[in-house]
């Protein structure tokens, strides 16, 4: 059964960093992909970054990249999102969520959003 | 960037049929998926490559993709199934989500 827990959301002001943490205990966390995606207040849904299942593919939406990092520890069963130089704008609740178990994270092929995490929520003010 | 269009919202009662779009350019080309995201909970995956339903997801819930528009087909209507419902393809180096249509059950 795949499970997911965030960790490592709360207030932050501008300018600084935060650290998102992914546990996904009870699977073969090595064996997928991984994304992160978040949702601003009363808004929609917004691809953030993915991860290969290996780490040794990233992929960034044009909003973060440079400032956020995507990374994973198979070893701990644990993704990670490293968030630098937040901006009011990157205010959300931020999901982990799964690929499709052997799902490239890329390409029209690839097999999108599988399992989805309950969230953490982020917010970035003075 | 590539933009995925869906109507801000549908109405529907129940035992009814309700269809929720997606449009973009070529889209047919590509593999488009839907999440189903009620009040205050976390989005789930209902079906994937345009067509396929996860174990667990009713058989009143069904997908197609051709054209310039992939449609989300949710048949018999019940109560339970009100919520936002977002489509999710590929393209060009992105994940794009539809911006949401919300479903209101009458």
């Amino acid at each position: 059964q795949v499970q997911l827990v965030e960790s490592g959301g709360g207030v932050v002001q501008p300018g600084r960093s935060l650290r998102l943490s992914c546990a996904a205990p009870g699977f073969t966390f090595s064996n997928y992909g991984m994304h992160w995606v978040r949702q601003a207040p009363g808004k929609g849904l917004e691809w953030v970054a993915a991860i290969s299942y290996d780490g040794g593919e990233k992929n960034y939406a044009d909003s973060v990249k440079g400032r956020f990092t995507i990374s994973r520890d198979n070893s701990k069963n644990t993704l990670y999102l490293q968030m630098n130089s937040l901006r009011p704008e990157d205010t959300a609740v931020y999901y982990c969520a799964t690929a499709p178990e052997g799902s490239a994270i890329r390409g029209t092929g690839a097999g999108g959003i599988d399992v989805w995490g309950q969230g953490t929520t982020v917010t970035v003010s003075s | 960037s590539y933009v995925l269009t869906q109507l801000p919202s549908v109405s529907v009662a129940p035992g009814e049929t309700a269809r929720i779009t997606c449009g973009g350019n070529n889209i047919g080309t590509k593999s488009v998926h839907w999440h189903q995201q009620k009040p205050g909970q976390a989005p789930v995956l209902i079906i994937s490559y345009d067509v396929k339903r996860p174990s667990g997801v009713p058989e009143r819930f069904s997908g197609s993709n051709s054209g310039n528009t992939a449609t989300l087909t949710i048949s018999r209507v019940e109560a339970g199934d009100e919520a936002d419902y977002y489509c999710l393809a590929w393209d060009s180096g992105d994940w794009v989500f539809g911006g949401g249509t919300k479903m209101t059950v009458l």
